[in-house]
């Protein structure tokens, strides 16, 4: 069935540097992909999104391309801040039946000024 | 905001007891999903309901048990609580059901459930 493969972390970055997060995937056809993150303390929040290969989803600085060539869809962003600290999941569309959503791991991002 | 909306946003509550999560969708949203995100095992799916019919079932334990209602707001309850039911529970939201093409999935931000 649909997988997903996230770097796991924690990834610890200073202040304005750059980000990456790899996200691979695996499934049947051309699903949606998803990025979701989880600030400290609270809910799970659907930071980005692309439905078709090579679209590009952006939101808050966070880019994600879909590329069905790598079946990647790595979250980056040119310059963390400290309110980015957070943890980023990356999720398809399950063809399972028994989940609507599969998610990676999760990656925890500490930004430190 | 994702538009859906979850009480109570912390609960604490004794083992054995008895306590219901309260979900209400987004506008138009048609699915409902439960989820348990615990520090031991992950986000875990424990339920879907699609227009008041339940449509899939994950690891929920038969403890728990869920429905949606006509108005489209869905409540979970959990019973004969155990410490280890502590966690935070999701609800989330989609126009669609589950991995239908282009469906977007929407969560709540939780409640904090502590079994003491």
């Amino acid at each position: 069935g649909n997988s997903v493969t996230q770097m796991e972390g924690p990834v610890t970055l200073s202040e304005e540097a750059f980000l990456t997060i790899n996200c691979t995937y695996t499934a049947t056809g051309y699903p949606s992909l998803f990025w979701y993150v989880q600030y400290p303390g609270e809910g799970l929040q659907l930071l980005l999104k692309a439905t078709k290969a090579d679209d590009k989803g952006s939101n808050k600085g966070f880019e994600a391309t879909y590329r069905k060539e790598t079946t990647s869809f790595h979250l980056e962003k040119g310059s963390v801040q400290v309110s980015d600290s957070a943890v980023y999941f990356c999720a398809l569309p399950s063809n399972s039946g028994n989940t609507p959503l599969v998610f990676g791991k999760g990656t925890r991002l500490s930004v430190i000024a | 905001d994702s538009g859906v909306t979850q009480t109570p946003k912390h609960l604490i509550t004794a083992t054995g007891q008895r306590v219901t999560l309260r979900c209400s969708p987004r506008s138009g949203d048609l699915s409902v999903y439960w989820y348990q995100q615990s520090l031991d095992q992950g986000l875990q799916f424990l339920i879907h309901y699609y227009n008041g019919e339940e449509r899939a079932k994950g690891n929920i334990l038969e403890r728990f048990s869920a429905q949606q209602f006509p108005d489209l707001h869905s409540e979970l309850n959990l019973s004969s609580l155990e410490l280890g039911d502590s966690a935070l529970y999701f609800c989330a939201s989609s126009v669609a059901q589950g991995s239908s093409p282009g469906n977007t999935i929407y969560f709540g931000e939780g409640s904090w459930l502590t079994v003491v």
